[in-house]
């Protein structure tokens, strides 16, 4: 079955760091891939998103492109911030509905 | 708009109980999806309702049952409750228009404690 790999965490940053989450995902057909993220205390919401291979999916400041050729789905900010800090999950839908495939969750904690 | 409401936000329960929780979607969404979240599991699929029927199913047994109603707010119920049965319980909305599948709007869930 479908299945979605991220990197353990926690990530620990100090501010203005690049990030890198890196997710790997094993589907078969054409998935749409996403980054949701969880901040403390609030409910998942969705960081960004995309639908076939090649296409880069961007939301404040976050990067992601989907690469078909290594079933990856890496997550990336050039500069953190200390409201960056959540948990970040990466995810895939691969069937008529809305069914998710979530990876384990990346704790991020952005340091002062 | 109002945002996915889910209730109760809090709950106890003992071994062998069921347990109903309520999730109503943003106004005009009619796909309903519920998840179970654990630390040892992380976020897993339960089940999801489309204009009040069951479009898609998780790997759950079937102590976990849902429905959805003709104003598309939905229930999930879980009976003969297990120690295992504690977990976050999400539910999300969705618009369901081509190319926006899989865009889900979550409630801050349920809190399913088992004792």
């Amino acid at each position: 079955g479908d299945s979605v790999t991220q990197m353990e965490g926690p990530v620990t940053l100090s501010e203005e760091a690049f990030l890198t989450i890196n997710c790997t995902y094993t589907a078969t057909g054409y998935p749409s891939l996403f980054w949701y993220v969880q901040y403390p205390g609030e409910g998942l919401q969705l960081l960004l998103k995309a639908t076939k291979a090649d296409d880069k999916g961007s939301n404040k400041g976050f990067e992601a492109t989907y690469r078909k050729e290594t079933t990856s789905f890496h997550l990336e900010k050039g500069s953190v911030q200390v409201s960056d800090s959540a948990v970040y999950f990466c995810a895939l839908n691969n069937n008529a509905g809305n069914m998710l495939t979530f990876g384990g969750g990346t704790r991020l904690m952005v340091k002062p | 708009k109002a945002g996915v409401t889910q209730t109760p936000r809090y709950l106890i329960k003992t071994r062998g109980q069921q347990v109903t929780l309520s999730c109503s979607p943003i106004s005009g969404h009619r796909s309903v999806s519920w998840y179970q979240q654990t630390p040892g599991q992380g976020l897993q699929f339960l089940f999801e309702y489309f204009s009040e029927t069951q479009r898609n199913k998780g790997n759950f047994p079937g102590r976990f049952s849902g429905r959805q109603f003709s104003n598309s707010r939905s229930e999930m119920n879980v009976s003969t409750l297990e120690l295992g049965d504690s977990a976050l319980y999400l539910c999300a909305s969705s618009l369901d228009v081509e190319g926006m599948t899989g865009e889900l709007f979550f409630g801050e869930g349920s809190r399913l404690t088992v004792l």
